[in-house]
């Protein structure tokens, strides 16, 4: 089982639309979670870190299970400019000297249509 | 710029050869990691420093990938005797967590070395 899962996708959704997507974690230990957006042949970037109570900016909403061990992405009135690809990191603490490793997801990946 | 910067940004080689990248992360941060990406798939971990030390390798970092961070600030990669498989972009990314801070912060990438082995 992959330690950080996504449903690959592709979304296509006409602009405007609501658009949802859930990841989920392996590693109970598993402490803090991020979505990342990869535009075409780009970096990823940081979209927002994910709490625990859940957190909003904007049009984007994430939310965090820890129970079930899985996160949600959510964008509302999407535009043309959130085509991307969505990832789901997560990271964890390993060992006794404090390593910690930041697992991605594969990616989902959208495309809004006008 | 002050982000993570990474050269060469292309690298094209030929199978057998050695190829050698680099990363410039920010500026103080301690955590620096590198990752490998193929086309449709998310960033693969590869190696993780904190510091100049080396504190996690991924499994499926065969012997003839190295990694080196000296002065715990750049930090080098180095694979040896390449073959087509590597053919990928390798990114590198940097973050900054206090010394008894659990949680993670966020890792700020660079725009990555694509290596095409011919």
């Amino acid at each position: 089982r992959k330690e950080v899962e996504q449903d690959p996708g592709p979304f296509n959704v006409p602009e405007g639309a609501t658009v949802a997507f859930n990841c989920t974690y392996s590693n109970s230990a598993s402490q803090s979670f991020f979505w990342y957006r990869q535009d075409c042949r780009k970096e990823p970037k940081l979209l927002m870190s994910v709490y625990s109570s859940g957190n909003e900016d904007g049009r984007f909403t994430a939310q965090l299970n820890r129970a079930s061990q899985y996160i949600s992405l959510l964008i509302r009135d999407s535009k043309l400019s959130d085509s991307a690809t969505y990832l789901c990191v997560v990271n964890y603490r390993m060992g006794t000297q404090g390593a910690q490793k930041l697992v991605f997801g594969q990616g989902t990946r959208l495309t809004i249509n006008p | 710029d002050t982000g993570v910067s990474q050269n060469p940004r292309h690298k094209i080689t030929k199978r057998g050869q050695n190829v050698t990248f680099r990363c410039d992360p920010i500026s103080e941060h301690n955590r620096l990691y590198w990752y490998r990406q193929t086309l449709g798939q998310g960033p693969e971990f590869l190696t993780y420093f904190q510091n100049e030390a080396q504190l996690e390798k991924s499994r499926l970092l065969s012997d003839r990938f190295s990694a080196e961070r000296p002065k715990g600030s750049f930090s080098t990669l180095e694979i040896q005797r390449t073959e087509q498989g590597d053919s990928a972009m390798y990114l590198c990314a940097s973050s900054f967590t206090a010394l008894r801070q659990t949680l993670g912060t966020e890792a700020f990438f660079g725009q990555g070395t694509r290596l095409t082995v011919v």
